[in-house]
């Protein structure tokens, strides 16, 4: 069964800043990788999703990278800001349906 | 984009009674849905899987008769927690698939249940 787990579970720091995220699984036979942010009693919001060929995907300020065969992902948040206060989750599929998720990384950004 | 409506957001309920949580998929036709749970502190775990026109798959130590799918049109599934207890209280949340798009899944923004 496919494990994944997130370091830290929780992290602040001062806006400005640039971050890392982590997320390890324990199954690389994966079919994608996806990232999402998750705000206080609210839904999933996709921010990147990387399939089991790729090694990283960019958008904006976020930078996700994927090494299959180490079982590791991470989410590079370049030059943070009070609205990226979130939960970071990171979810795995194994066949392009079903994701594990991890239980999720809780960012603040302090202004 | 694909948008994922789900209702309601958040719902109290008394223990013994059975609460219906909705999953429409607005824009497009999801054949696929899928059912996630979220116990505080904990993660998002799949707790079945949701076919139109078909029974459900539900995952292991998931009890059928407890949480009743329906998926009875190719843009809505229904989630029925029977006979709730203060132990099903947590996060529900559904999830769809957009078949115009190779990898797009939506999700639904939740309903936080607590049963009193």
């Amino acid at each position: 069964k496919q494990e994944v787990t997130q370091i830290p579970a929780a992290l602040s720091v001062p806006e400005g800043e640039n971050l890392v995220l982590n997320c390890s699984f324990t199954d690389s036979a994966i079919y994608n990788l996806q990232w999402f942010r998750q705000d206080p009693g609210k839904g999933l919001t996709s921010l990147l999703l990387i399939q089991s060929s790729q090694r990283e995907q960019t958008s904006g300020r976020l930078n996700a990278s994927l090494d299959k065969s180490s079982g590791r992902s991470t989410l590079y948040i370049a030059a943070s800001q009070p609205g990226d206060s979130a939960t970071y989750l990171c979810a795995v599929s194994v066949t392009g349906n079903q994701f594990y998720f991890g239980t999720g990384t809780s960012l603040t950004v302090i202004p | 984009g694909a948008v994922v409506s789900q209702h309601p957001s958040w719902v109290i309920c008394k223990s013994g009674t059975s609460v219906k949580i909705e999953c429409r998929s607005l824009d497009f036709q999801a054949t696929t849905m899928f059912w996630y749970r979220q116990f505080p502190k904990q993660s998002l775990m799949l707790m079945a899987t949701s076919n139109e026109g078909s029974k459900a798959t539900y995952e292991q130590g998931v009890e059928k008769d407890k949480f009743l799918i329906n998926h009875a049109s190719l843009t809505l599934s229904t989630l029925t927690v029977t006979s709730a207890h203060p132990e099903d209280s947590s996060f529900y949340i559904c999830s769809a698939r957009d078949q115009r798009a190779i990898y797009g899944y939506t999700f639904g923004s939740g309903t936080r249940l607590t049963v009193v």
